[in-house]
């Protein structure tokens, strides 16, 4: 069974428009992390919720927003997408805490994003 | 800040055969952590080592933690058809973060 969960699994917008992706997890993990991965090339960390505190990395855009509601769903808002913004966007969940700070992340299966 | 080096950037192998890919930093790692990405999916754990000089393995696979921490290595023996995808190492420190290799894109041959 599938324990992190991203949907849709592909989204069309347009230029402009703003769109939302969705992540929800099963794992209770108390981190969830926002990347952005471009083709051929490894994913980019954009942001993550450690508990309820958000964590924005330095050169992530204005234009890429998040929303942690409840433990168990993550939201990725883009505002005003662009052409550059066309990528595949992964949700990922881990369980941290000070007895065991060496836990893997595990990924969902990715929402591919494409701008008209 | 951290870079991972990871090698080859692709492989071409004949079905059968046995793969190393590598994986190598400036700096220490607490954790390494080895994914495959299937075309289209998220990335799947493979193998996590957690002490230097560890070895694991997980069916076909066997990777190591580096006794100097900078490094790591992930064997496939005997490779099928199914193996193929891009393999990506990840290194990590007490902050949780995750700091990804380039990929390994591996294509084996029937």
């Amino acid at each position: 069974d599938a324990m992190v969960i991203q949907n849709p699994r592909y989204q069309v917008t347009q230029f402009g428009k703003p769109v939302t992706l969705s992540c929800s997890q099963t794992l209770n993990h108390n981190v969830m992390y926002w990347y952005q991965q471009k083709s051929s090339q490894a994913p980019k960390l954009l942001f993550h919720y450690y508990d309820k505190d958000f964590n924005n990395e330095a050169d992530t855009p204005d234009n890429f927003q998040s929303r942690r509601p409840n433990t168990s769903f993550c939201f990725l808002d883009i505002r005003s997408p662009g052409l550059g913004d066309a990528a595949m966007y992964l949700c990922a969940t881990s369980r941290e805490f000070a007895a065991a700070s060496n836990q893997p992340q595990h990924f969902g299966d990715g929402t591919r994003l494409s701008i008209l | 800040g951290q870079q991972l080096n990871q090698s080859p950037q692709s492989m071409f192998i004949q079905e059968g055969e046995d793969v190393s890919m590598n994986c190598t930093s400036s700096s220490i790692f607490n954790t390494w952590l080895w994914y495959k990405q299937d075309p289209g999916e998220g990335p799947v754990l493979l193998i996590a080592l957690y002490k230097a000089g560890e070895l694991t393995s997980n069916g076909r696979l066997t990777a190591q933690f580096g006794i100097t921490r900078k490094d790591s290595f992930l064997n496939i023996s005997a490779s099928i058809p199914s193996d193929v995808g891009i393999y990506f190492c990840a290194g990590r420190l007490s902050n949780y973060k995750l700091t990804f290799g380039k990929g390994t894109l591996l294509t084996v041959n029937p």
